[in-house]
């Protein structure tokens, strides 16, 4: 089935270290995005990408960095620099084209501090 | 950026009762989705209505893209439709299509 999956689902990160998050979709989709989600709250942008090889910062991309190698992946790595990871991140994509086309979300990885 | 605003922030339902969410939003947009956050944290697509109606079962949306605003209505609520309710949006001055997420309504529906 076409979809997106991300992994782990849970992740500890021990202080100073970098954690790489997965995500990857088989939907031939073109833009691809990293959101962050803390308790009670609503989804906020990281990183977008729409195409191969580039990629835009979004509203929190502080502490956080990503790559776009392939079409069909976008991991995000949460650094040492981001002193608050602990939260719920979701990836999501979508096809291109004149207007908007809708958001596909894959279940989440929760980060958390040892 | 475009703001987003969802009343009410909390929503208590017995069993059988019908509610409507509302969002409201400060541009003109070219995407508005409605999702379902789940307990397990699964977001759940319920619809893509930038404007117009649709329905899909005991839910329906209406958009009224000209005066800014889109209702999620649920009739004959089930416990299973507890969980958080997310409308996002994108403006039609954003290329790239980014979403712009309101806060949630978190609803509860007791047996």
């Amino acid at each position: 089935d076409g979809g997106i999956t991300q992994s782990p689902k849970y992740l500890f990160r021990k202080e100073g270290q970098n954690v790489t998050l997965s995500c990857e979709q088989n939907l031939n989709h073109d833009a691809m995005y990293w959101y962050r989600q803390d308790p009670g709250q609503g989804l906020r942008l990281i990183y977008y990408s729409q195409i191969v090889n580039d990629f835009q910062k979004g509203d929190i991309a502080e502490g956080y960095s990503v790559s776009r190698e392939k079409k069909e992946s976008f991991p995000l790595t949460v650094t040492s620099a981001q002193k608050n990871p602990t939260a719920f991140y979701l990836c999501a994509s979508n096809p291109l084209g004149q207007g908007g086309q809708p958001q596909h979300f894959g279940d989440g990885t929760r980060l958390s501090i040892l | 950026g475009i703001q987003v605003e969802q009343s009410p922030p909390d929503l208590i339902l017995q069993e059988g009762a019908n509610s409507t969410l509302r969002c409201n939003f400060s541009d003109s947009v070219n995407n508005l989705q409605w999702f379902h956050q789940n307990p397990w944290g699964q977001l759940i697509n319920l619809f893509y209505i930038p404007s117009g109606t649709k329905q899909n079962g005991r839910l329906s949306a209406t958009t009224v893209a000209t005066e800014r605003y889109s209702l999620l209505y649920i009739s004959s609520s089930q416990t299973t439709d507890s969980g958080v309710y997310f409308c996002a949006v994108a403006g039609t001055t954003d290329s790239w299509g980014k979403l712009q997420f309101g806060a949630g309504t978190q609803v509860v529906v007791t047996p």
